[in-house]
């Protein structure tokens, strides 16, 4: 059963800037993972923000990033908002199968 | 605009089926696939499968592969999420999500399944 691991909870300064990270325990994380970002609010439904490592959707504000860091996917913001605290889920691919990572609670303080 | 509109929230007992249903508009249907994801009561998300409305080949995960039906209908635009043998951890909420470029991007509302004796 492979097991993809994020921090679980990373404290930010408003303005500053965040790396929240997403390992998989089968090896370093490619391109060929596909990882994806999502982001979730309490009580809300995941927000799409980033597609196949570093794309992103129509929605995604420009302060957020992906990118492949030291064998892992990484979301990067800058310029850090009080909206964006939330939960943030990565999402690999594993040839047909899917598997999320246990989330970072991203606290902006 | 893209919209996926669930049905409403479910209570059953422990060994029946509930079956989730995924409302489509605001695009063509067969164009894209739907993944499901569950969230259990403050725990995080959880890939279920994947189900392309084009042919209905499906992809499920492992844990659920034996008690796990996605279906599509075409005619209605709706996708189904079928799950057999309930038990009580079971009990949350289930999303439905609409593909872009291959992944989950549009999504749904959830609908809470508690499972309950």
């Amino acid at each position: 059963q492979t097991v993809v691991t994020q921090e679980p909870s990373l404290t930010v300064s408003p303005g500053g800037t965040v790396t929240l990270t997403c390992a998989s325990s089968a090896g370093a994380v490619t391109s060929g993972y596909y990882p994806n970002w999502f982001q979730q609010k309490p009580g809300q439904a995941p927000r799409a923000l980033i597609y196949a490592t570093n794309n992103k959707h129509s929605w995604t504000p420009a302060r957020f990033s992906g990118s492949l860091l030291g064998g892992k996917a990484a979301l990067t913001l800058s310029g850090v908002q009080p909206e964006d605290e939330a939960d943030y889920y990565c999402l690999l691919s594993y040839g047909g199968a899917r598997v999320f990572g246990g989330g970072t609670k991203l606290t902006v303080l | 605009q893209v919209q996926l509109v669930q049905s409403g929230p479910e209570v059953k007992k422990p060994g029946a089926s509930v079956k989730v249903s995924c409302k489509a508009s605001g695009y063509t249907f067969g164009s894209h696939g739907i993944t499901w994801v569950r969230q259990a009561p403050g725990q995080g998300l959880e890939w279920m499968g994947w189900i392309s409305a084009y042919n209905g080949n499906t992809n499920y995960a492992q844990k659920f592969q034996d008690r796990v039906t996605m279906t599509t209908d075409t005619s209605t635009t709706t996708a189904f999420m079928e799950l057999r043998s309930l038990r009580s951890d079971d009990t949350a909420v289930y999303y439905c999500a609409r593909d872009l470029y291959g992944d989950p991007a549009y999504w749904g509302q959830g609908t809470l399944v508690t499972v309950s004796s």
